[in-house]
């Protein structure tokens, strides 16, 4: 039973750079998360796909930020000119169809920008 | 505005005592809330979740209650460990929304 998985563990990047994500959820979850976490902060929702559907968006996903599901599987999310504010963990999160939306999160991905 | 609270912000006890760390939250047309442990630079790890029906979970010596009335959960610990320590967070989405709207947590420190 694998869990959630999430590529790179750690990116560090000099501003203004664009940096891509990716998050593989688990078998068969149909729905996958996106949230940021800053240090000493709860994490922070940023997105949610149903399938290959984005169905909820934050209003902290700014325009250069953009997220894809496109077969229903695993998930990219793309910081697009990078600041230091960006500097944060990002993870991805899923769940299944049992009907109690427990969600499972990976490791996450720690981005640093210089 | 829907928000989450955890009270304290950091907690440290010896070992083998029992621990109860509190959840607040506003509006209580929830729908499930759920406890994750999270250990420093890592992923979360979900404990349990308690759905808006339900009153309480227990998972070996961790349990979860819920009164939704009062907007509170609280998560009990007991004869803690030192493997306990870690920050507990509490998260809730409610209805119309699959979101999860988490606290800042709580660091917990079992001392030896």
């Amino acid at each position: 039973d694998t869990g959630v998985s999430q590529n790179p563990r750690h990116k560090i990047t000099k501003r203004g750079q664009n940096v891509t994500f990716r998050c593989d959820p688990i078998s068969e979850h149909n729905r996958l998360y996106w949230y940021r976490q800053t240090l000493g902060q709860g994490p922070e929702f940023l997105t949610y796909f149903q399938n290959e559907a984005q169905l909820e968006k934050s209003r902290l996903l700014s325009d250069r930020f953009s997220a894809e599901r496109p077969k229903g599987s695993f998930s990219t999310l793309e910081i697009q000119r990078t600041e230091q504010g960006d500097s944060a963990m990002y993870l991805c999160a899923s769940t299944g169809q049992d009907g109690t939306y427990e969600q499972y999160f990976g490791p996450g991905t720690r981005l640093t920008v210089t | 505005k829907q928000e989450v609270t955890q009270i304290p912000a950091a907690l440290s006890v010896p070992e083998g005592e029992n621990l109860v760390l509190n959840c607040s939250f506003t509006d209580s047309a929830i729908y499930n809330l759920q406890w994750f442990r999270q250990d420093p630079g890592k992923g979360l790890t979900s404990l349990l979740l308690i759905q808006s029906s339900q009153r309480e979970q227990t998972s070996g010596r961790l349990n979860a209650s819920l009164d939704k009335s009062s907007g509170r959960s609280t998560l009990y610990i007991a004869a803690s460990q030192p493997g306990d320590s870690a920050t507990y967070l509490c998260a809730v989405s409610w209805d119309g929304s699959e979101k999860l709207v988490f606290g800042k947590g709580t660091k917990l420190t079992v001392n030896p």
